[in-house]
Parts: structure tokens; sequence; C-alpha cells
């Protein structure tokens, strides 16, 4: 068990929809990174946030969208849903951005099945 | 773009013997960090090992050992002993100053009693 919680654990949406997927991190970790993980592919990165604040993002446009509070849960928002946006949502919390102690831990994910 | 290569598919091990899963890596960072990663069928990623580029020194947890190769940018994970729950998917990432990590599309793992 990691401690980081994802919510819900499965959901399916229509081309065009808009979707929020949840995350509760593990106590006390200041960052979460969330990654999109395509069926047979490894996890990709879409954004990471740090103390409410957006702090680097992948190769995703701009409705691909997040949120974190200042519990340090933290939501993804994705508008205008495609087809190809069909995949796990997996979200990962960590204690701080030094690389040294940035040991990244996973939730279950969210499977996404855009129609 | 900096990618991660694991070359294996998928491979399968008897009970109680050992298996290498290989990874290849690029990156133009002098710090960064390699994790192996482990997803069962319940999807949650499970941190299984993970090399600090500045250490020579091998990683191990248990019957878990890497042995990495910085010249050759090599990080390959040795499982010792192979176990039936070590039945998975597993990936190899590289993390470095931007904190994302980068992961390999992953080799399926299945152990054979």
């Amino acid at each position: 068990e990691t401690g980081v919680t994802q919510s819900p654990t499965h959901l399916i949406k229509t081309r065009g929809q808009q979707v929020t997927l949840r995350c509760s991190s593990q106590s006390g970790h200041n960052t979460v990174s969330w990654y999109q993980q395509a069926l047979g592919q490894g996890p990709q990165f879409i954004f990471q946030y740090y103390r409410e604040e957006e702090n680097g993002r992948g190769n995703f446009p701009p409705r691909f969208s997040g949120l974190q509070f200042p519990n340090y849960s933290s939501e993804l928002n994705v508008n205008a849903l495609e087809l190809d946006d069909s995949a796990l949502y997996l979200c990962a919390s960590s204690l701080a951005l030094d690389p040294a102690k940035n040991i990244q831990y996973f939730g279950a994910g969210t499977r996404l099945s855009v129609l | 773009a900096q990618t991660v290569t694991q070359s294996q598919p998928e491979m399968s091990v008897q009970e109680a013997e050992t298996v290498t899963l290989s990874c290849t890596y690029d990156t133009s960072e002098n710090n960064y960090y390699l994790f192996w990663y482990k997803q069962p069928p319940s999807r949650q990623m499970i941190l299984v090992i993970r090399q600090e580029a500045y250490k020579q020194q091998n990683a191990t947890e248990n019957r878990f050992s890497v042995n990495f190769q910085k010249a050759a940018k090599s990080f390959s994970l040795k499982i010792s002993d192979s176990q039936l729950g070590d039945t998975a998917m597993y990936f190899c990432a590289r993390g470095g100053s931007n904190y994302k990590l980068t992961f390999g599309k992953g080799t399926l793992l299945t152990v054979n009693p």
C-alpha cells in the first residue's frame, strides 16, 4: 500500500464531454504528478504540481489541466474528450522536489474509457 | 526526446530461478536517477529498486539487484529466487532535474510454478 488513493476506479464518458479525476496524496507529500498510461504502454508524464502551482508539463494539450489543494489532494481535468484519451490515469505523490528524495508513490489509477 | 528502452516485451521464468530484465536509456544529464517499478494486475505501481547515477555501487533490495553500467547507459534488473508473486509488468524509469519520470514500455514477467 502506497497511501495514494484515486477515484473513481473506472469511468466511461463520450467524446466531447469533460471529466474530473481525483487523487489523495500520501500524508505530508507536497508534490503530485499525473501520468497517462495507454494500453500496452508505459506511463507518460502529463504534469506536476508543487505547493498548488504547476511545476512542469509534458507533451499534452491545454485541455488537460490540474489543481492541487492545500490538503495535498489534487484533480486532473480533461475537456473535450477524444477517443485517444482512453487510458489509465495514474497520480503519484512525493515529498519534495529534490530528486534525491523524490521517490514517487503511485495510486492504482482511474481507467477512463471514451466512447 | 530522451527515451527509456526495454527490449523484452515478455519474459518467463520458473519459480526459484533467476531472471534479468534489460533497460537502456538516453540522457544528457549528469545527475539522474533510475528506477524499476512493478505493476501487478491490481495496477498500482510499486517501487522495486532505485539507483542514483552518481553512485557506482549497484543497488540491491533483498532478491532484487541491478547492474548499472553508466557509460553504456544500461540498467538491468536481476530477480533471484523468483516467486509467483513476482508476476507483473516491470517498468524501467529515469528521473532527472525536471522531476518527471520517463518510463519504458515495460516487460511482462511471468513466473511459472
